[in-house]
């Protein structure tokens, strides 16, 4: 299957600082990728959509000025929690969807952030 | 609003048995259907994808769909302690690129 991968795969960062979060497709190019956070014993939940050369698409109730996302390229999206709080610990996880014959979203290893 | 439904378990089933999880969708124009398997602590891990009526098998895993009733599923024969995970049920449409993620199963395979 397709390659994502994740960096950091975890951080420490101090309340009311900022944390980036890159998500790369190694082996295949996306115009488009998603970012979704897991809390402990919880469901997925997307929060956006990463599109490249465009704005994000933000989903219902996720702040977008708090979480700035940027698809810089055809392998690359960015997702930085601004002004971060204890409240936004969580595992955030990228994915990516591939093309062509078979339409299938692979997900990069995750992100623990811990916010102290 | 597009549901995804699953049962969120846990499921317990005895090493070597059968497992079976099971998966209803609420969107009829669906096409493409993925099973992801997600261990404690890490990202999901696609296993199967399934995008006609009817059974596919790969390995230990079978997938099984009927558009007609809406319903998904997966069989996990000859269980093993490492397939103890939660099980994600996926389902794509035809418009968007997204996909629905259902609240997932938690397998317990028991040694």
């Amino acid at each position: 299957g397709a390659v994502v991968s994740q960096h950091p795969s975890w951080v420490i960062c101090k309340s009311g600082t900022s944390v980036k979060i890159e998500c790369r497709s190694l082996d295949f190019q996306a115009t488009t990728m998603f970012w979704y956070r897991q809390f402990p014993k919880q469901s997925l939940m997307l929060m956006a959509t990463s599109n490249e050369g465009s704005k994000a698409t933000y989903e219902q109730g996720v702040e977008k000025d708090k979480f700035l996302i940027n698809h810089a390229s055809l392998t690359l999206s960015t997702l930085t929690v601004t002004s971060a709080h204890p409240e936004d610990s969580s595992f955030y996880i990228c994915s990516a969807p591939t093309r062509g014959v078979s339409y299938e979203q692979y997900f990069g290893p995750g992100t623990r952030l811990t916010v102290t | 609003q597009k549901e995804v439904e699953q049962n969120s378990g846990p499921l317990s089933v005895p090493e070597g048995a059968i497992a079976s999880l099971n998966c209803t969708y609420s969107d009829r124009v669906s096409q493409s259907f993925f099973w992801y398997r997600q261990y404690s602590g890490k990202s999901p891990e696609l296993i199967m994808s399934i995008y006609s009526n009817g059974d596919k098998e790969d390995g230990r895993f079978t997938a099984q769909l009927n558009k007609a009733s809406q319903y998904v599923s997966l069989l996990i024969r000859d269980s093993q302690p490492s397939d103890s995970a939660t099980y994600l049920c996926a389902v794509k449409d035809n418009y968007g690129q997204n996909f629905v993620f259902g609240p997932g199963t938690r397998l317990s395979v028991l040694p």
